[in-house]
């Protein structure tokens, strides 16, 4: 597609469960990065990748929270036993290069229940 | 480190009002600056960017000059609509191969 998409769009889920959220990139956008967004706060980043590396994965909350990305393409970040203070939009963005502008996707509305 | 710091929000205008919302930033070297928007419901999306000093970026009617000396980058529309309202975040980028770093967003309501 021409732009970022994120499945699910929508994701309810128990306390507890582990949940699986993915992004497609633009393609050929090297950089591809996961930010968190709690109602009504600003961007709280997560993770990027450069390739399939990632470099800095300082702002992962804990190591309940994991993200990989395969191909150079698509990405999962996948949250284990999920909390209720989890609940928030999760987006992700790609960018041609680390350093240049980035492309959000819609995002994936997260409720724990 | 680098850093982007905004106006507190929320900001409330009526409508034709004129809206300025400042951007500082903190950076080594000559980052390029950025100001994206958050429409209710929807993903972020670029407004407008500026890669140099003294650069104006603008589009929709939003206007925003790189001012170097005072490492600004303030966001200026002439005449806001309700449908302006949104939230609005500024980014810089930093050198070397490492992500943008955006500020905490302000959040703009335009009432008619």
């Amino acid at each position: 597609g021409a732009g970022v998409s994120q499945s699910p769009s929508n994701k309810v889920t128990e306390k507890g469960k582990d949940v699986e959220l993915r992004c497609d990139p633009i393609s050929g956008h090297t950089a591809l990065y996961w930010y968190r967004q709690r109602l009504g706060q600003g961007l709280e980043f997560l993770i990027y990748f450069q390739g399939n590396s990632a470099p800095d994965k300082s702002g992962l909350p804990s190591d309940r929270f994991s993200a990989e990305r395969t191909g150079e393409s698509v990405s999962t970040l996948t949250i284990q036993r999920t909390q209720q203070e989890d609940s928030a939009v999760y987006l992700c963005a790609s960018s041609l290069r680390t350093n240049n502008e980035q492309f959000f996707g819609p995002g994936t509305r997260l409720t724990v229940l | 480190g680098d850093s982007v710091t905004q106006m507190e929000g929320p900001v409330t205008l009526s409508e034709e009002a004129f809206l300025t919302i400042n951007c500082t930033y903190t950076a080594t070297g000559y980052p390029s600056l950025f100001w994206y928007v958050q429409y209710p419901g929807e993903g972020l999306q670029l407004l407008l960017k500026a890669t140099k000093a003294d650069d104006k970026g603008s589009n929709k009617g939003f206007e925003a000059t790189y001012r170097k000396e005072t490492t600004s980058f303030h966001l200026e529309k002439g005449s806001v609509q309700v449908s302006d309202s949104a939230v609005y975040f500024c980014a810089l980028s930093r050198p070397g191969n490492t992500p943008l770093v955006f500020g905490k967003g302000t959040r703009l309501s335009v009432i008619a």
